[in-house]
């Protein structure tokens, strides 16, 4: 079963709004990523959360993240048409330097 | 700074044939990573380099799959033969330590016919 599982796989939201998605995991990690993916460009990274970090916040972005539930959630506020593109989060655990992706969620901000 | 730079960016061959995928890492960037996301799945792990050996290849599918990093610099990935489903992106990462953050490059996107 794989390791990181965003929800909801798709979400539309108007400009303006804000965009919340969801990322659960089953093992134990030692940092959690969230990535960006413009339609057939590269993976941008967005941020970063460590295993004793509850919050984060770069600029628009909020990241929280619960050990307990194993999930964490990435708020992107104020969105805008740019924001469009698929989201992945990526969790690396243990001494395996490797990242473990989700299949992502694809947000459409509407003009 | 450049960041991770793939070449080429798209590659179409034909069945049997071979592929070779460069990356050059940031600059100073000791750990290079591939990834591939074949169609409809999410992005996997294939192999991690520190300079220029193999820290971790367990992700490489079969042995048609050989990944090089002569002299710690750029890393190559051979494909040979190719399958229909090796058609996919492949990803390359760099990060300064491991447990840095790590920096994609824009992905090689190879279609296998």
């Amino acid at each position: 079963s794989q390791q990181g599982e965003e929800d909801p796989q798709a979400l539309s939201i108007q400009e303006g709004e804000n965009a919340t998605m969801n990322c659960s995991y089953k093992t134990s990690i030692n940092n959690l990523q969230w990535y960006r993916q413009n339609s057939g460009r590269g993976l941008v990274h967005l941020i970063l959360i460590r295993s004793n970090e509850r919050e984060k916040h770069s600029g628009r972005l909020r990241v929280t993240l619960d050990t307990s539930k194993k999930s964490s959630s990435l708020l992107i506020t104020a969105s805008r048409a740019a924001d469009t593109a698929s989201y992945f989060c990526a969790t690396r655990g243990g001494s395996n330097y490797k990242l473990t992706f989700g299949k992502g969620t694809l947000l459409t901000v509407n003009p | 700074e450049a960041g991770v730079t793939q070449f080429p960016s798209h590659s179409v061959i034909e069945k049997g044939q071979t592929v070779t995928l460069r990356c050059d890492p940031i600059s100073g960037h000791d750990n290079l990573y591939w990834y591939r996301r074949v169609m409809g799945k999410e992005i996997k792990f294939l192999l991690h380099f520190v300079k220029e050996s193999k820290q971790d290849e367990s992700g490489m599918p079969n042995n048609r799959f050989l990944a090089e990093r002569t002299g710690g610099t750029y890393s190559t990935l051979k494909v040979q033969p190719a399958e229909l489903e090796d058609s996919g992106v492949y990803f390359c990462a760099s990060s300064q330590d491991h447990t840095d953050t790590q920096y994609f490059g824009p992905g090689t996107r190879l279609t296998v016919l």
